[in-house]
């Protein structure tokens, strides 16, 4: 167990549809991050949230969001979903940026769109 | 920006057989170096890491040293085993400014007893 937990394991939707993904950092991290693994894309970064703000952005469609609460969980929205959101979405947190430790990731959330 | 660039895969080795998976980078400032393992349904793990020139990271057997004169961090591992199976990542940060994890595509291991 890596401390940083995510559900649902697996998510089964249909295209149009919207769902929201939920992650908890390990405790004592201040910073999320959202990453997406496809087989043809690799792992991309998605978004960062440090102590409930944004930080950074990456190649994240402007159909999906994110937030991070004040207890510091952060959800993952994704809307009007297509085929192609078929992934691996992962979330991680570091202590800080994560130069001297990197990150700890979830097992991940398995999004399927039919 | 920020690159990292591995070996493309699969690597398919016999069990106990010598092993280098090859990372090189390209980064604006100066990082740190990572490896990720991913087993299969898995999340991702760190495996080990270098934050300076020189530095060797290290653990369950694997090595890999920041090499900045060839800008590279290769894996190597000097027996295998048939649970050493997985992808594996290599990944940089930097070290100063702001920057968040950049991955290289991932190498597959397939070791066969």
């Amino acid at each position: 167990d890596s401390g940083v937990t995510q559900t649902p394991k697996h998510l089964i939707t249909a295209t149009g549809q919207r769902v929201t993904l939920r992650c908890s950092p390990r405790s004592g991290d201040l910073s999320v991050y959202w990453y997406q693994q496809s087989l043809d894309q690799g792992l991309q970064f998605l978004i960062q949230y440090y102590n409930g703000e944004e930080r950074a952005k990456g190649n994240i469609l402007e159909r999906f969001s994110a937030q991070q609460f004040p207890d510091l969980h952060s959800e993952l929205n994704l809307s009007s979903l297509e085929l192609g959101d078929s992934a691996l979405y992962f979330c991680a947190s570091s202590v800080g940026q994560g130069a001297n430790y990197g990150y700890t990731f979830g097992s991940g959330t398995r999004l399927t769109v039919v | 920006g920020d690159s990292v660039t591995q070996m493309e895969g699969p690597v398919t080795l016999s069990e106990e057989a010598f092993l280098t998976i090859n990372c090189t980078y390209t980064a604006t400032g100066y990082p740190s170096l990572f490896w990720y393992v991913q087993y299969p349904g898995e999340g991702l793990q760190l495996l080990l890491k270098a934050t300076k020139a020189d530095d060797k990271g290290s653990n369950k057997g694997f090595e890999a040293t920041y090499r900045k004169e060839t800008t590279s961090f290769h894996l190597e591992k000097g027996s295998v085993q048939v649970s050493d199976s997985a992808v594996y990542f290599c990944a940089l940060i930097l070290s100063s400014g702001y920057s968040t994890l950049t991955f290289g595509k991932g190498t597959m291991l397939l070791v066969s007893p």
